[in-house]
């Protein structure tokens, strides 16, 4: 396995359940981000995690709760939300203290829908 | 403070025909710029990066980049645009003197190439 991966990749669910999304980065990365892409509106960066410390929280309504136990996975945690958090959600991560390789990788997404 | 403008939402372009995506940034320093391209239904992937040295940096699949500081620019272009070019190119931004690590998105462009 290779690269940053996110599990499951599509994901339905009502507004009264419970379900944690997944990412895992096989890169040997520091940082890692989840980002929120709705239709027609630019990206949102969510949460950021630097050698597991979470440094950023975008304001995200706490339905949200990210986990980070170790530097290479990281967790969404997803209770009670509303129809219009139904968008990709997308994990990434970073080497970051190395200018060199400051760009994100990111996973292939987790297509959520909320009914 | 960081910020970064496509002022296209979309470019179409013919195949063969050169292609261009435009991208201006703002910040307070010397920049850190990157492009990714998205296809449909994943995740954002990187296609280069100007962190120093030449303004004209080479990625992946023939694009290139042109970094203008006068201008404030980091136009990607392409020679020779193919069919499969078509997705959505996402510009972005860092400030390494601005005090976070954390990269700027542009809104996206649609790059549409016509048989």
């Amino acid at each position: 396995e290779t690269g940053v991966t996110q599990t499951p990749r599509h994901l339905v669910m009502g507004m009264t359940n419970k379900k944690s999304l997944k990412c895992e980065q096989h890169l040997g990365h520091n940082a890692m981000y989840w980002y929120k892409q709705s239709a027609k509106k630019p990206l949102e960066l969510m949460f950021v995690y630097n050698f597991k410390e979470q440094t950023e929280n975008n304001s995200v309504p706490s339905r949200f709760s990210p986990e980070c136990p170790n530097s290479s996975h990281l967790f969404l945690h997803l209770h009670t939300l509303q129809p219009e958090d139904s968008a990709l959600y997308l994990c990434a991560s970073s080497q970051e203290m190395d200018r060199e390789r400051y760009e994100q990788y990111f996973g292939p997404g987790t297509r959520l829908t909320v009914t | 403070a960081q910020s970064v403008a496509q002022p296209e939402d979309q470019v179409n372009v013919a195949e063969g025909n050169p292609l261009t995506v435009k991208c201006t940034y703002s910040v307070s320093g010397n920049p850190y710029l990157f492009w990714y391209v998205q296809y449909p239904n994943r995740g954002l992937q990187f296609l280069l990066k100007y962190i120093t040295g030449d303004n004209l940096v080479k990625g992946s699949y023939g694009f290139e980049a042109e970094f203008n500081k006068s201008q404030t620019s980091f136009h990607l272009k392409k020679p020779s645009a193919l069919v499969s070019d078509s997705a959505l190119y996402f510009c972005a931004v860092r400030d390494p003197t601005g005090g976070s690590y954390i990269p700027t998105f542009g809104r996206g462009t649609s790059l549409i190439v016509h048989p």
